[in-house]
C-alpha cells in the first residue's frame, strides 16, 4: 500500500513566478491537508480539502490556492512567489478528520 | 488561542531514556500527536493519544497527558542513535468533519553513542 506521495521533490523558482505542487493521498483516504514548513519551524496549516472543496483555511493569503480531484489527489498553487515562500511544503492525507499521514514534502526555493 | 510550545533541544546518551515535553493551549483538542522528522524528510507519525486518556504505551514509547495542566510528554526508552531527529508535538482542532493540526516548533533530539 503506497503512502502519501508528492511531486516534485525539489523546485527552484524566481520571484513573481507561479508554482503547482501535487499530492496523492494514501489509499482509502478522502481528505488532503497542506502545510508549509519554514526552516527551523514547525509546519503551518495552509488549507484542507474534502469532497473537492476547501473546508478549512489557515492564515495564508489568497496567492495560495488549491484543488482536489475526484480521485482525491490534490494540487497546491502559489502565485506571485515571494522569497518568503521558500519552504518545505507538506501534504497530509486522512480519512475525514482522522489521523493525518504525511508525504515526503516538496522543497521550494524562491530566488 | 492556538499555541503549542516545546523545548528546542535535548541531548541524551545511547541507552538512556529521553523525555520530550510539550504544552498546548486549546482544551477542546480531541487528539494530541507526536511526529518524528529526520533531516530532509517528511513527518512520520509516532503515536497519538485521545484527550480522555492519561497514558498510552507503544513499545519503547510512552505518552503522558496531563489535561489539567495542558501538558504532554513523550518518553523514549532505551534511546538509540537512530532516534536522533526532530520531534513535533501537535494538537488537533476539529471543526465539523475537518481537523487541522497545530504544531510546536519541534525538539531536536541528539543521541550520543
Amino acid at each position: 500500500d503506497a503512502g502519501v506521495t508528492q511531486s516534485p521533490t525539489h523546485l527552484i523558482k524566481t520571484r513573481g513566478q507561479q508554482v503547482t505542487l501535487r499530492c496523492s493521498p494514501k489509499s482509502g483516504h478522502d481528505t488532503v491537508s497542506w502545510y508549509q514548513q519554514a526552516l527551523g519551524q514547525g509546519p503551518q496549516f495552509i488549507f484542507q480539502y474534502y469532497e473537492e472543496e476547501e473546508r478549512q483555511r489557515g492564515n495564508f493569503p489568497d496567492r495560495f490556492s488549491g484543488h482536489q480531484f475526484p480521485n482525491y489527489s490534490s494540487e497546491l498553487n502559489v502565485n506571485a512567489l515571494l522569497l518568503g515562500d521558500s519552504a518545505l511544503y507538506l501534504c497530509a492525507s486522512s480519512y475525514s478528520a482522522d489521523t493525518q499521514y504525511f508525504g515526503p514534502g516538496t522543497r521550494l526555493t524562491v530566488l | 488561542g492556538e499555541d503549542v510550545e516545546q523545548s528546542l533541544f535535548l541531548s541524551v546518551r545511547e541507552g538512556d531514556s529521553s523525555v520530550i515535553n510539550c504544552t498546548y493551549t486549546d482544551s477542546s483538542s480531541t487528539y494530541l500527536y507526536w511526529y518524528k522528522q529526520e533531516p530532509g524528510a517528511g513527518l512520520q507519525l509516532l503515536t497519538y493519544i485521545f484527550s480522555n486518556m492519561d497514558m498510552k504505551q507503544d513499545q519503547r514509547l510512552t505518552v503522558l497527558l496531563n489535561k489539567k495542566d495542558k501538558h504532554l510528554s513523550l518518553r523514549i526508552a532505551d534511546t538509540q542513535t537512530g532516534d536522533s531527529a526532530i520531534y513535533f508535538c501537535a494538537e488537533s482542532q476539529h471543526s465539523g468533519n475537518t481537523g487541522k493540526l497545530i504544531f510546536g516548533q519541534g525538539t531536536t533530539l541528539q543521541v550520543k553513542p
